[in-house]
């Protein structure tokens, strides 16, 4: 159980370009999602965190035109990088908590983002 | 907010030998202490994790003990096998709260 999924599991993209990530929880309801970042050989960065129906809260530095998120149901969130540049590369990874309040999380996948 | 500082960030060691990674963390609120393995280029995988209600926890060759005074905790893997390398993370999140925060990570490297 716990089964959360990403798509893709990697895009390379032009410079410009907008790329949709997808996050789904496979066999449970997650009320709450989470977004992170992470380069090469660094941790994991959290960039946003998202409850299904309302806005996403973002953290410090983490651009919200940039980084559009979208939970729209209890199963899906999904994350756009709008106007992707090669600085944007990374491994985007999302995850999601049972309930609220509740502090274990489940973890995607992931994605490798290309900007060329 | 949360701070976790984890050391070290490598550690080298021998199959057979016993590994040991700290961590601290700054807000007294936090009451979850979860520990991750991840492989290059996938997902984090909860190895073990510990709420501040306990102040040890064991599972087979993993162990998590917790001082919750001292604000730090620390993953024992014994009987080291070359599989176990890997970078692991340690993680803080408060109470009442799914948010988790990171420390930096440590690259296990287990030769044989």
């Amino acid at each position: 159980g716990a089964v959360v999924s990403q798509h893709p599991s990697w895009v390379i993209c032009k410079s410009g370009t907008s790329v949709k990530i997808e996050c789904r929880s496979l066999d449970f309801q997650a009320t709450t999602m989470f977004w992170y970042r992470q380069f090469p050989k660094q941790s994991l960065m959290l960039m946003a965190t998202s409850n299904e129906g309302s806005k996403a809260t973002y953290e410090q530095g983490v651009e919200k035109d940039k980084f559009l998120i979208n939970h729209a149901s209890l199963t899906l969130s999904t994350l756009t990088v709008t106007s992707a540049h090669p600085e944007d590369s990374s491994f985007y990874i999302c995850s999601a908590s049972q309930r609220a309040g509740y502090n274990e999380q489940f973890f995607g996948p992931g994605t490798r983002l290309t900007v060329l | 907010g949360e701070n976790v500082e984890q050391h070290p960030s490598t550690l080298s060691v021998q199959e057979g030998d016993s590994a040991v990674i700290k961590c601290t963390y700054s807000d007294s609120a936090s009451n979850y202490f979860p520990w991750y393995k991840q492989e290059l280029g996938k997902r984090p995988q909860l190895i073990i994790d510990i709420r501040s209600n306990v102040g040890e926890k064991k599972d087979q060759r993993i162990a998590v003990t917790l001082n919750k005074t001292a604000k730090h905790f620390s993953l024992h893997i014994t009987e080291t096998q070359p599989e176990d390398s890997a970078v692991y993370f340690c993680a803080a999140s408060p109470s009442g709260y799914s948010t988790l925060t990171f420390g930096k990570g440590t690259m296990l490297l287990v030769s044989p």
